[in-house]
């Protein structure tokens, strides 16, 4: 079964740092892109970017470049999602959720993970 | 402000058919295929059509899309209560480099 498990909710202050992780299982991972999700509170679903497992390649959205980076370390097929300095617009939930193949077909986004929560607050 | 245009909301009754639009331009639904999401309240979006019209093992087929131009809609018959969710649209964006949505439709079955 494909799984992608994502690390628990967070509760962080402005200004600090944090990595939240991506657990990938059930289909090869350095075939497929990981691709992240931000939905701020009731909000609608935002692509932040995509990193390419087997190179690390990443794409990022303009809206979010320069503010977060994509990370995996294949040895554990594990993504990961991290900001050097938060700010209280990053509260959200974040979803890590397969997406393109490498080749270049198959162009959607399944399955998703379970989505971790990241509140930003003094 | 979304790419993608969706209706903010729809609704119908049980039975009924109902169609939720998505607007966009030539450097997305213009030229790049098309999918859709389902989410309901306080869950994990989930694939509900691929590839313009493509609908995933396990999707009923009461659930249908289409492309046409710049726009594409998703089509939902035989409404049932059960459908109470919010639906996005997604396409790639080649002027961005990256893949857009829709602001999302809330709907409701009355």
């Amino acid at each position: 079964e494909m799984q992608l498990v994502q690390s628990g909710a967070e509760v962080k202050k402005p200004g600090e740092s944090l990595r939240i992780s991506c657990k990938v299982s059930g289909y090869s991972f350095t075939s497929y892109w990981i691709t992240w999700v931000r939905q701020m509170p009731g909000k609608g679903l935002e692509w932040v970017g995509r990193i390419g497992p087997s190179d690390s390649d990443t794409v990022y959205s303009p809206s979010f470049q320069g503010h977060v980076t994509f990370l995996v370390d294949k040895s554990i097929t594990t993504a990961y999602l991290q900001w050097t300095s938060l700010k209280a617009s990053d509260t959200a939930i974040y979803y890590c959720v397969r997406g393109d193949h490498s080749s270049g077909g198959r162009n959607w986004f399944d399955p998703w993970g379970q989505g971790t929560l990241v509140t930003v607050s003094s | 402000q979304s790419v993608l245009t969706q209706p903010p909301s729809a609704s119908g009754t049980p039975g009924q058919r109902v169609t939720i639009s998505c607007s966009g331009s030539s450097s997305n639904i213009g030229s790049n295929n098309v999918n859709w999401y389902q989410q309901f309240p306080g869950t994990t979006p989930k694939l509900l059509i691929h590839s313009n019209n493509q609908r995933p093992s396990g999707v009923p087929d009461r659930f249908s899309a289409s492309r046409s131009g710049t726009s594409a809609s998703l089509a939902i018959s035989g409404l049932q209560s059960e459908d109470e969710a919010d639906y996005y649209c997604s396409s790639w964006d080649a002027s961005l480099p990256g893949w857009v949505f829709g602001g999302g439709t809330k709907l409701a079955v009355l």
